[in-house]
């Protein structure tokens, strides 16, 4: 149980473009996702919480029109890099809570690498 | 601020050995502790969670917690080669996000 898939898993493109990433909860509801980003021998650093039906939550120095977190269902939430430049290339990882569980356990999708040209 | 901190390392462990990982956290109304293990160029997993002062046993792994110290720690015994990973101490509030440490690396050489 608690699996979290992410799609794509590798993801090249040209400067200027936009990339749509995609996590989903597959065995359990998760009215919380989160959007971390993970660059070379680097932390986690956590982009945004998301949650289902209401605008995501971003941190500090994360910007909201560039980064567009959509949390449309309770096992689906994606996020879209607009107009993505070399410097957004990083890993990108989403991570998923359970919603029925007291535990505030989260369990991270396996990740999108993301390279930007 | 909440902070978690971590001793980088790397620590380094022969085969067979008991591998010490450490982590403190800043914030008093912590309220759940979990250790992630991350081997390179993958996502976290979690390994282990803890949520009352003591100890918490799983096959190699034993998680350790004392809230009046601030301090949580994981013990892996007979250490294995495929041990060899990033490890992420992370604490949360209940209904908040997780905070995590920059993690501790474990080399276990066979």
């Amino acid at each position: 149980g608690a699996v979290v898939s992410q799609h794509p898993s590798r993801v090249i493109c040209k400067s200027g473009t936009s990339v749509k990433i995609e996590c989903r909860s597959l065995d359990f509801q998760a009215t919380t996702m989160f959007w971390y980003r993970q660059f070379p021998k680097q932390s986690l650093m956590l982009m945004a919480t998301s949650n289902e039906g209401s605008k995501a939550t971003y941190e500090q120095g994360v910007e909201k029109d560039k980064f567009l977190i959509n949390h449309a269902s309770l096992t689906l939430s994606t996020l879209t890099v607009t107009s993505a430049h070399p410097e957004d290339s990083s890993f990108y990882i989403c991570s998923a809570r359970d919603s029925l569980s007291p535990y505030n356990e989260q369990f991270f999708g396996p990740g999108t690498r993301l390279t930007v040209l | 601020q909440k902070e978690v901190e971590q001793n980088s390392g790397p620590l380094s462990v022969p085969e067979g050995a008991i591998a010490s990982l450490n982590c403190t956290y800043s914030d008093r109304g912590s309220q759940s502790f979990f250790w992630y293990r991350q081997y390179s160029g993958k996502s976290p997993e979690l390994i282990m969670s803890i949520y009352s002062n003591g100890d918490k046993e799983d096959g190699r792994f034993t998680a350790q917690l004392n809230k009046a110290s601030q301090y949580v720690s994981l013990l892996i015994r007979d250490s294995q080669p495929s041990d060899s990973a990033t490890y992420l101490c992370a604490v949360n509030r209940a209904g908040t996000a997780l905070i995590f440490g920059k993690g501790t690396t474990l080399s276990v050489s066979s």
